[in-house]
């Protein structure tokens, strides 16, 4: 089966400083990857998603990650983090078998804190 | 267009008795999914329909739970002889089900069992 590792569960930043959240998944085989954001009280948005191509994706609000997959990671980055980016952050992998995609699987989140 | 919309926003159940959730998913998504979010186990994948297929419900983490989806569009989530362990807000997405697979969630239900 299939995992995914965020490694910070907690991070705190002042505004204006960059963010680098961490994310490694365990499946081999041909992966789609993604950025989900859950902001206080308000349901699960997509930041961002990974098929094919380019490893670098940009997302919304300025949001970016790589996808390494030498080192099966998809980290996420902001170069100038704002108090509005508090939020939680699910990092998640879906794989595909001989039916087709199955559910995501999500890392245990990030937490992140932005103070003014 | 409308989103993905769950209902009840809020569900307060006594141990033991049975509860459905209702899952109504975004006009023309085929694929529907079912999640738990929980403070233990963090975002969990529970059950898979797409289209008229038989659902892949390999996450479902006991028979107490199961899922229909009627007409290929209405999900309902049922929970029978509910368990403390059973409080925790599901998700519902659906995607297009096509090679994007990106899912779009609904709001939730929190479900309390006491």
């Amino acid at each position: 089966a299939q995992s995914v590792s965020q490694h910070n569960h907690h991070v705190i930043l002042s505004e204006a400083a960059s963010l680098e959240l961490g994310c490694n998944y365990s499946y081999g085989g041909t992966v789609n990857l993604f950025w989900y954001v859950q902001y206080p009280g308000q349901h699960l948005q997509l930041l961002l998603k990974y098929f094919s191509g380019d490893p670098l994706v940009k997302g919304i609000k300025g949001f970016e990650a790589e996808f390494i997959k030498s080192k099966f990671s998809f980290n996420l980055r902001k170069p100038s983090v704002q108090w509005s980016d508090t939020a939680e952050y699910f990092c998640a992998v879906i794989s595909y078998s001989g039916g087709g995609a199955d559910g995501l699987t999500f890392g245990k989140g990030t937490h992140l804190i932005i103070q003014p | 267009g409308a989103g993905v919309s769950q209902s009840p926003s809020n569900k307060v159940t006594e141990k033991g008795k049975d509860v459905e959730l209702r899952c109504d998913p975004i006009s023309g998504h085929t694929a529907l999914y079912w999640y738990r979010q929980s403070l233990g186990q963090g975002l969990e994948f529970l059950i898979y329909f797409q289209g008229n297929s038989a659902p892949d419900k390999s996450g479902l983490p006991s028979d107490r739970f199961s899922a229909e989806r009627t007409g290929g569009s209405v999900s309902t989530l049922t929970i029978q002889r509910t368990q403390q362990e059973d409080s925790a807000v599901y998700l519902c997405a659906s995607s297009t089900g096509t090679t994007s697979y990106e899912q779009y969630f609904g709001p939730g239900t929190r479900l309390t069992v006491t």
